[in-house]
């Protein structure tokens, strides 16, 4: 069956400081992945996905990047944190529609 | 970006009670709908995957209702229990559930009180 990793499960980051989550997906190849945010008093929002190694799409502009050195791994980092990257981030995969989630990572920046 | 909208935000429904709240998304290009239930600290688990108009799903004490037409999807509690406590979450593909992802509401908070 198929698990998906995500860690660290919380964070407390000074601004500036750099920023990498990590996510692993076991039990499937080529997955789709993703990485969404929740910010407080919002809904999830989609930041990156990727359809294979080295194909990053981003969706919304901001602080951060993503990178997909191997077929089951998607990073998301930042070089500089800023205090409205502050949120809840999840990553996810999916093959064809819907989306699995990983257990999420709380990133609080102070 | 699909504009997928929740109401209400929060509801607070009293043990044993039944409840309802609601999804809306454009009706054009639809090609699926999905439910979420997400407690806080977990990842967001999976409830309903409705695709046909008129389809309905059940499970458990939970269904949902899907109209493409008019684009609004119901999701239904029947007899809540505390531990329906949670955020719901509605979502759609960006286009033909292809690679792109979903595009989530902001959730309905339930909060079921003894």
């Amino acid at each position: 069956s198929q698990t998906i990793h995500q860690w660290p499960a919380t964070l407390v980051q000074p601004v500036g400081s750099p920023l990498s989550l990590e996510c692993t997906v076991e039990g499937t190849s080529n997955p789709n992945l993703y990485w969404y945010r929740q910010a407080a008093g919002r809904g999830l929002q989609l930041l990156f996905y990727s359809v294979g190694i080295g194909q990053i799409s981003s969706e919304v502009p901001q602080n951060l990047s993503a990178s997909r050195p191997q077929d089951r791994q998607f990073i998301l980092s930042s070089k500089k944190l800023l205090l409205s990257d502050s949120g809840f981030y999840l990553c996810a995969w999916s093959m064809g529609g819907g989306a699995f989630f990983g257990q999420g990572t709380r990133l609080t920046v102070v | 970006i699909l504009n997928v909208e929740q109401s209400p935000q929060s509801l607070h429904v009293q043990e044993g009670d039944s409840t309802n709240f609601t999804c809306s998304f454009p009706s054009s290009n639809f090609y699926a709908l999905h439910w979420y239930r997400w407690e806080t600290a977990k990842s967001p688990e999976a409830l309903f995957v409705m695709t046909l108009n008129g389809d309905e799903k059940k499970k458990g004490r939970i269904s949902a209702t899907l109209n493409t037409k008019e684009g609004y999807s119901y999701l239904y509690i029947k007899g809540s229990q505390p531990e329906d406590s949670a955020t719901y979450l509605c979502a759609s593909p960006y286009s033909g559930g292809g690679a792109d992802g979903l595009t989530f509401g902001k959730g309905t908070h339930l909060i079921i009180q003894p």
